[in-house]
């Protein structure tokens, strides 16, 4: 199972929108809608952000937003915040589970 | 407040052994299936396994990677979960970390415990 694809990195501005894309093949992306995002501080653990392409935990800001298209999931983050800094994977249920390769979000 | 804790990390020859443990807390553990995420150094995540609940036979799934060398058991009276690592390769140097499982979800992680493999 290969690794999804996810941009290395994309940066914007506080208060900005950016959104970091995750193409998969039907087999994985495509083929369910069980896409989770998560959210990874240097040294840390990572943190559920989204889940079921769209879905936020409690807890977890309305600024981040999940979608699908065919075979590429996106997330979003609008208001850019100091904190939202970090690396991005997405992950989709493929008879098993594959991971992105992560995207690093810079603010500005 | 969930609390998942990672242990038995450390220094490996190849070929060797090693077996991790996750404690977890703060919820219904035998309600949840449990899995186990690695991160090598500088790089992304990969799913090596989960095991389910026993209410869904407490049957795992693994990665290719670790088929067949790594076995995921769990112990529910203590809270445990447990990663059989055997015939390690350099290659599963790695940070584990210890999730619940939800419906294809990754809810809660742990810390991570870090296994290097080296003579």
């Amino acid at each position: 199972q290969s690794a999804l694809t996810q941009p290395r990195s994309v940066s914007g501005s506080p208060g900005q929108s950016v959104t970091i894309s995750c193409t998969g093949t039907s087999s994985d992306v495509g083929g369910y809608n069980y896409v989770s995002w998560y959210q990874q501080h240097p040294g840390k653990a990572p943190k559920l952000m989204i889940y079921d392409v769209s879905k936020r935990p409690s807890g977890v800001p309305d600024r981040f937003s999940g979608s699908k298209s065919g075979n590429t999931a996106s997330l979003t983050i609008s208001g850019l915040q100091a904190e939202d800094e970090a690396d991005y994977y997405c992950c989709s249920y493929a008879g098993s589970y594959v991971f992105g390769t992560g995207t690093k979000v810079t603010v500005l | 407040e969930v609390q998942l804790v990672e242990s038995g990390g450390g220094l490996v020859q190849p070929g060797r052994s090693l077996r991790l443990s996750c404690t977890a807390s703060g919820f219904t553990f035998g309600d949840y299936a449990m899995s186990w995420v690695r991160q090598a150094p500088g790089k992304g995540l990969e799913w090596v396994g989960f095991i389910r609940s026993k209410a869904y036979g407490g049957t795992t799934e693994y990665a290719a990677s670790v088929k067949g060398r790594f076995t995921i058991s769990r112990d529910d009276s203590k809270s445990i979960a447990y990663l059989q690592m055997n015939s390690l390769k350099t290659e599963d140097t790695a940070v584990y970390y210890c999730t619940s499982h939800g419906d294809y979800v990754f809810d809660y992680w742990g810390q991570g415990t870090l296994v290097t493999v080296s003579s």
